[in-house]
């Protein structure tokens, strides 16, 4: 089925540092959302984005609904270890039952 | 507010046996999905449910998946007979209504020997 361009696949950083992901899709969406998975854990929403050129902050977390709405980027300041998991970009178009199309994940590792 | 509880959170079967999974949503979510997720992968929808009335069930492998939400709070998934390649998190989830963001409940995962 289709997916997402989610980049990068995964990253190994240093504790403190700042962390950058995004997603990309050949189609508009009207939602975009961002899910972190922990190991043996369900997904969790992180945040949820519904407008083009919206930016929304949680907490540590900043993310961006694209201007053009086929893209959506999460920002992560001065990284913690507990910031380890994969991160989920998911959008939403008005078509297909607005049914989420998933990207594969970005898989982040964090050196303390 | 308690979230999405799945039961039970490992099985381990073999291959042609049968196997069912079983979800309950968050409170007053009329809607209900189930994923597959294999490793390395995002979340595949299988079936989704608005109240117990099916609304997409397109990926659902229909020749040995089923899924039921009789009095439309819980769900049951089935696999029967089970594969090697069925060998994955099953994951459920829930949101208030269709479009709204979804609630995961913390997966079942399951190894087909």
């Amino acid at each position: 089925g289709q997916q997402l361009n989610q980049s990068p696949q995964s990253m190994f950083i240093q504790e403190g540092e700042d962390v950058s992901m995004n997603c990309t899709s050949s189609s508009i969406f009207n939602t975009w959302l961002w899910y972190k998975q922990d190991p043996g854990e369900g997904p969790v929403l992180l945040i949820a984005l519904y407008k083009a050129g919206e930016l929304t902050s949680n907490g540590r977390l900043t993310a961006q609904f694209g201007i053009t709405r086929k893209d959506s980027f999460l920002n992560i300041s001065a990284s913690i270890p507990s910031d380890v998991g994969i991160y989920f970009c998911a959008g939403r178009s008005t078509g297909n039952n607005r049914k989420l199309i998933w990207g594969l994940g970005t898989s982040l590792a964090v050196n303390p | 507010e308690a979230g999405v509880a799945q039961s039970p959170r490992y099985k381990i079967i073999e291959k042609r046996q049968s196997v069912a999974f079983w979800c309950n949503p968050i409170s007053g979510h009329a809607t209900l999905y189930w994923y597959q997720q294999i490793l390395g992968q995002g979340p595949k929808l299988l079936i989704q449910f608005q109240n117990n009335g099916v609304v997409d069930d397109s990926q659902l492998p229909k020749d040995r998946f089923s899924a039921e939400r009789l009095k439309g709070v819980d769900s049951t998934l089935k696999i029967q007979p089970a594969k090697l390649e069925d060998s994955a998190v099953y994951l459920c989830a829930s949101s208030l209504v269709v479009g709204y963001e979804q609630y995961f409940g913390p997966g079942t995962r399951l190894t087909v020997t």
